[in-house]
C-alpha cells in the first residue's frame, strides 16, 4: 500500500476560524511533509517530520502550527488564517534519509 | 546548494509527437533524482526515478538518464497521448537529509 491520504478535500474557512487538516500514511515511512502550493507553481515546503520529531520549518507563520502524534499521522493547525493562505495543502511521506515521496491528493483550501 | 533548474513552459504538442522536457541540477554529493507528475486538482504522483549516475528510470513510455557529467535528467516520451496532459516536475533528494527540491514544473497539453 502506497496510499497517503488526505481530509478533508476541500475545506472553505473565515479568517477567524480553527480547522485541521489531516494526513495518514501506513508505509512505516518515518519522514512526513507538509507543503503549500500555489496554482502553477511547485510544492513549497512549510514542514519535515522526522521521526515524529519537527525537523525542518521553513519560516512558516504561527498561525500553521504543525502536529506528529504518532508514526502514521501528521495534522496542520489553522487559525487566524489571510485570504493569501488559499492554497492546495499537500502531505507527503518518505523512508527516513532515502527514497522517493509519495504525495497525497491534496486539500484545497479557500480562506475567505 | 541543492536546487533544480528545469524546461519553461507551457509546452503544446500533437499527438504521438516525441516529448523532451530538459532537467539540469545542482547537488552536493550524489542526489536521487525523480519526475513527478500532477493532473488537474491532484496530487504530485511519482513518474521515475534514477538514485545513481547512468540509471535510466522508466515508466509508462517515459524516460529518463541520470547524466552526471552533464548533471542533467531530461524526461523523454517517443509518442505522447491527450491522457499525458499534465505538469511535470523535476526533482532531487541529496543523500544527506530528507529536504526534496523540485523544479518549477512545465505544463504539457497535448492535443488531438
Amino acid at each position: 500500500d502506497t496510499e497517503v491520504t488526505q481530509t478533508p478535500k476541500h475545506l472553505v474557512m473565515g479568517m477567524t476560524n480553527k480547522k485541521s487538516l489531516k494526513c495518514e500514511q501506513h508505509m512505516g515511512h518515518r519522514a512526513m511533509y507538509w507543503y503549500k502550493q500555489k496554482a502553477k507553481k511547485p510544492p513549497e515546503l512549510m514542514f519535515v517530520y522526522s521521526y515524529e520529531k519537527l525537523s525542518i520549518n521553513e519560516s512558516v507563520p504561527s498561525r500553521f502550527s504543525p502536529e506528529c502524534p504518532n508514526s502514521s499521522l501528521l495534522n496542520l493547525h489553522l487559525h487566524a488564517l489571510q485570504p493569501e493562505d488559499s492554497a492546495l495543502y499537500l502531505c507527503a511521506s518518505s523512508q527516513y534519509g532515502l527514497g522517493e515521496q509519495y504525495f497525497g491528493p491534496g486539500t484545497r483550501l479557500t480562506v475567505t | 546548494g541543492n536546487s533544480v533548474t528545469q524546461m519553461e513552459g507551457p509546452v503544446t504538442l500533437s499527438e504521438e509527437a516525441f516529448l523532451t522536457i530538459n532537467c539540469t541540477y545542482t547537488a552536493t554529493g550524489y542526489p536521487s533524482l525523480f519526475w513527478y507528475v500532477q493532473y488537474p486538482g491532484e496530487g504530485l504522483q511519482l513518474l521515475l526515478k534514477a538514485t545513481k549516475a547512468d540509471d535510466k528510470g522508466s515508466n509508462k513510455g517515459f524516460e529518463a538518464t541520470y547524466r552526471k557529467e552533464t548533471t542533467s535528467f531530461h524526461l523523454e516520451k517517443g509518442s505522447v497521448q491527450v491522457s499525458d496532459s499534465a505538469v511535470y516536475f523535476c526533482a532531487l533528494r541529496s543523500n544527506t537529509g530528507n529536504q526534496f527540491y523540485f523544479g518549477t514544473g512545465t505544463s504539457l497539453t497535448v492535443i488531438p
